[in-house]
């Protein structure tokens, strides 16, 4: 069966130090990878989306990039942390034949709260 | 511009009755809709979905109910239990894109 890792669960840093958040997927091949974030009164954010290797497609400019060095690990970086960078970082995958009109779904990650001080 | 709106924060149920939670959108491309559930410091899983060619879908206590012309869903939980209390989002998704557009989520709370 596919699982999906995510950690840390929980991480505080100060303003301005980097960031590295981790995804892996296991038990499936060429998934669809995706970082959504969840900050108060936003609900749930699409940051960024991958289909594949080096494949990274940004959603919303802001202080954050993504990587996908290997199929089924996805990163979330940053060079200087901002204090609007808090909040709750989920990671998230789908098959990759995910058509966004059939019976598929979006499973997440644990995910990781960030509290940048 | 938000796609998906769900417009009450938070709603109220005692255990036994029905919660009711409502999704809007605008996007006319849309053709899936799905509800996550998400408790305190966890993922969002998976609840329940419906395709734009169907009106009704039910699992157990729950039902989507989708109204297109409209451009309106909702979820009916029944009976609520206090294990419903969570976040709900609603989700959408268009043929050929890869992602999933949620809602601000509404946060339900079950009481005995």
């Amino acid at each position: 069966s596919q699982t999906i890792h995510q950690w840390p669960a929980t991480l505080v840093q100060p303003v301005g130090s980097p960031l590295s958040l981790e995804c892996t997927v296991e038990g499936t091949s060429n998934p669809n990878l995706y970082w959504y974030r969840q900050a108060a009164g936003r609900g749930l954010q699409l940051l960024f989306y991958s289909v594949g290797i080096g494949q990274i497609s940004s959603e919303v400019p802001q202080n954050l990039s993504a990587s996908r060095p290997q199929d089924r690990q996805f990163i979330l970086s940053s060079k200087k942390l901002l204090l609007s960078d808090s909040g709750f970082y989920l990671c998230a995958w789908t098959p990759r034949q995910f058509t966004g009109a059939t019976n598929e779904k979006l499973f997440f990650g644990s995910g990781t709260q960030l509290s940048v001080l | 511009d938000q796609q998906v709106k769900q417009n009450s924060p938070s709603l109220s149920v005692q255990e036994g009755r029905i919660s009711i939670l409502n999704c809007d959108y605008t996007n006319s491309m849309f053709d899936y809709f799905l509800w996550y559930k998400k408790y305190p410091a966890e993922g969002p899983t998976f609840l329940i979905s419906i395709s734009s060619i169907k009106d009704k879908n039910e699992d157990g206590r729950f039902t989507v109910f989708l109204n297109k012309s409209a451009k309106h869903l909702s979820l009916h939980i029944v009976p609520s239990q206090p294990g419903d209390s969570a976040v709900y989002f609603c989700a959408a998704s268009a043929l050929g894109y890869s992602t999933l557009t949620f809602g601000k989520g509404t946060m339900l709370l079950v009481s005995p």
